[in-house]
Formats: structure tokens, C-alpha cells, sequence
């Protein structure tokens, strides 16, 4: 598996507050894509960072790439109800092919 | 705007029918790839295209198979449908001139009873 961690997790917080939802993965990457899918829809791309890349910042998204730990992290500060969703953050295996490897994703549910 | 659509959205199938399932994208991305997802899974690979007339396996090809026609159009046909390929399913094209990101269609949720 690609994956160090296959289950789907869950965060629960109030609208307002900031989250961090993390990923970690076990082969190399050339790039960590953050995936956000909301109920009923098909998951659609936030945030795309480079290997050789540490930081990258999207409006209130901001992701982080560790390669030597092979980690990545999703921040969204002030969040709001239409945050809810599921986080997925997906690699790209050191492959030239084009697949995407997606871990389980993180249920964020924003309260308002 | 990119845009992947799927049809149909909703299908109900008998175990041991056909099923296909279409994809439309008017992106001109040569990649095209088709997933499934379960309750509380990620998504899962089952099979890919590299452009019209190619075909390869993903992850989880067994049971399916897939046909692109064209560079719009990518099919997955389950032969003989069995309760276990209940699920919803998503396609997705993308292209390496995009850093491989990746846009999905709305899903086709399938009941096979």
C-alpha cells in the first residue's frame, strides 16, 4: 500500500476555528495533490505541492511537504460550515504515468 | 471549466447482467481513469487510459472491463455484475501537462441486487 494509515478519519470542530489534517505515504512522490470531496460530489483538486516545495499557500489553505519524514499536512484556517467535507491528499508514486495513489481521506465536519 | 461527465447517475442492475457505464470529458486530456469508492475508503484504481484506444489496469481490474474509443469517451463495462461491485463509481481524466491533476465527474452510484 502507498499508505501509511488506510482508515478514514474524522474531525469535528466549530466554524471559526482552525485544522490541520495530516497524511503520510511510504513510496517516493514528485508531488502531494489535496483532494476535497463534499457529499454527493466528485472530489476536485485545492492544492498541488512539489516535492521540492515546502510550503504552499492557497488562500485560507496552506500545505506542507516533509519528504524526509514522507508526510504532508492541509491547514484551513477560519473555517466555515461549507468546509465540510472529506480531505483526501493523493501521490503520484515517483510514477511518469499519471496515476494518483489517494489515501482514505479525513471527514472534516465544520459546525456552524 | 473543466468538464468530466458520467452517465448514468444512478443504475440498479441484476447480479450476473451487463453493466456500462459512460464517460464524457471535453478537456482533451489524453489520461482518463476510472474509480470506484466504498463507504469510508478511498479511491480505488480499477482501470486507466494513456488515449483512444488504450487501456491498462489499475489496481483493482478484476471484473471489469474498460474501452476508450475516442479521446472523449472512456467506457467501464462490468460483464457479469456481482453484489460486491456495488459502489459508486467516478471517472476522472488529467494530463501530465497539468502536474497530473486530476478531474472527476459527478459519480454513478450502481446497486447490483
Amino acid at each position: 500500500s502507498q499508505w501509511g494509515e488506510e482508515n478514514l478519519q474524522a474531525l469535528s470542530i466549530q466554524e471559526g476555528e482552525d485544522v490541520t489534517m495530516n497524511c503520510s505515504y511510504k513510496t517516493y512522490t514528485t508531488v502531494v495533490q489535496w483532494y476535497r470531496q463534499k457529499s454527493g460530489k466528485g472530489p476536485a483538486q485545492l492544492i498541488l505541492i512539489r516535492s521540492n516545495e515546502r510550503e504552499k499557500r492557497s488562500g485560507r489553505l496552506r500545505a506542507t511537504l516533509d519528504t524526509s519524514s514522507q508526510s504532508s499536512s492541509l491547514s484551513i484556517t477560519g473555517t466555515l460550515a461549507t468546509d465540510t467535507a472529506v480531505y483526501f491528499c493523493a501521490t503520484d508514486g515517483g510514477s511518469a504515468l499519471g496515476r494518483l495513489h489517494f489515501g482514505a481521506g479525513t471527514q472534516l465536519i465544520v459546525i456552524p | 471549466e473543466a468538464a468530466v461527465t458520467q452517465s448514468p447517475r444512478n443504475k440498479v442492475a441484476v447480479t450476473g447482467g451487463k453493466v456500462t457505464l459512460s464517460c464524457n470529458q471535453t478537456n482533451n486530456h489524453n489520461n482518463m481513469y476510472w474509480y470506484r469508492q466504498d463507504t469510508g475508503h478511498g479511491l480505488r484504481l480499477i482501470h486507466y487510459s494513456y488515449g483512444a484506444g488504450s487501456t491498462e489496469k489499475g489496481d483493482i481490474p478484476d471484473g471489469y472491463k474498460a474501452s476508450r474509443p475516442s479521446q472523449e469517451n472512456f467506457s467501464l463495462i462490468l460483464e457479469l455484475a456481482t453484489p460486491s461491485q456495488t459502489s459508486v463509481y467516478f471517472c476522472a481524466s488529467g494530463d501530465r501537462d497539468i502536474q497530473d491533476t486530476q478531474y472527476f465527474g459527478p459519480g454513478t452510484r450502481l446497486l447490483v441486487l
